[in-house]
C-alpha cells in the first residue's frame, strides 16, 4: 500500500534549467495537490486538481506549471528554474467525494537550484 | 477567505509536562479543522480532525484538541509529552465544501529530557 509516491527524493539543478516533478496515488483519490514548504512558511498550495482533466491556480502558482496525466498522476513542471523556487514539494491526495477527508502527503521532493 | 494562526513557532516541554498547541482560525462560518504532524524527511501525517461532530476530538498517539467557537480556537494537547513527539506541528482549516486545505506556518515542538 505504497499512498502517495514523488519522484525524485532529491534533486540540484542550475538556474535556466527545467525539469518535471512526478507524483502517482493509488488511492483512487480524485483530487491531487502540489505544495512548497519554506521554512516558516507552512504549506503553500501552488495548484490542485480537483478531478481528472481539471487543474487550478493556488496561492502561489508563478513559475510552474501542471499536468494531470489520469487519475493516478498529477505532475509539476519547473521550465526555468529560479534560486527562489529552492524548496521541499509535497504532492498530496484526498477523495472529497466523502463527508471530509483530508489530506495524504509523499515524503517529499528537495530541489536546490544553483 | 479563511486562514489559521498559530501562535509560536518552536514549544519546548519537558518530557512529561502537556503539551498546548495554539491555533485560531478565521472563517464567517465553522469549518473543518486539522491537526497535523510532520517528522523529520518526512510528509505530513493526519492527528485529528474537527467536522461538527464533537467539539472534543481524540487523535492518534494521545493527542486531542477542543473546538471552541466563541475563541475561534482548536488548540492541541496531550497530557504527557514523550521524546518522540518532538516534531513540526500544523493545524489546517477547510471551509465546508471548499477543494482546498489552508495550512499555518507550523509549530516545532522541541521535548527537553
Amino acid at each position: 500500500n505504497a499512498g502517495v509516491t514523488q519522484t525524485p527524493k532529491f534533486q540540484v539543478l542550475k538556474t535556466g534549467q527545467s525539469m518535471t516533478l512526478q507524483c502517482a496515488q493509488d488511492m483512487n483519490h480524485n483530487s491531487m495537490y502540489w505544495y512548497r514548504q519554506d521554512p516558516g512558511m507552512g504549506l503553500r498550495l501552488i495548484y490542485y486538481s480537483a478531478s481528472e482533466g481539471t487543474t487550478d491556480k493556488g496561492e502561489v502558482p508563478n513559475g510552474y506549471n501542471v499536468s494531470r496525466l489520469n487519475k493516478r498522476e498529477f505532475s509539476l513542471r519547473l521550465e526555468s528554474a529560479a534560486p527562489s523556487q529552492t524548496s521541499v514539494y509535497f504532492c498530496a491526495s484526498s477523495d472529497l467525494t466523502r463527508t471530509v477527508q483530508p489530506q495524504h502527503f509523499g515524503d517529499g521532493t528537495r530541489l536546490s537550484i544553483l | 477567505a479563511q486562514s489559521v494562526t498559530q501562535l509560536g513557532s518552536h514549544v519546548s516541554v519537558s518530557e512529561g509536562a502537556l503539551v498546548l498547541l495554539r491555533c485560531n482560525y478565521s472563517s464567517s462560518v465553522p469549518p473543518y479543522l486539522f491537526w497535523y504532524v510532520q517528522y523529520p524527511n518526512q510528509g505530513l501525517q493526519l492527528l485529528l480532525k474537527y467536522t461538527s461532530a464533537a467539539t472534543l476530538v481524540k487523535g492518534i498517539n494521545g493527542f486531542e484538541a477542543e473546538f471552541k467557537k466563541s475563541e475561534t480556537s482548536f488548540h492541541l494537547t496531550k497530557p504527557s509529552a514523550h521524546m518522540s513527539d518532538a516534531a513540526e506541528y500544523f493545524c489546517a482549516v477547510s471551509d465546508q465544501g471548499d477543494d482546498k486545505i489552508i495550512f499555518g506556518k507550523g509549530t516545532r515542538l522541541h521535548i527537553l529530557p
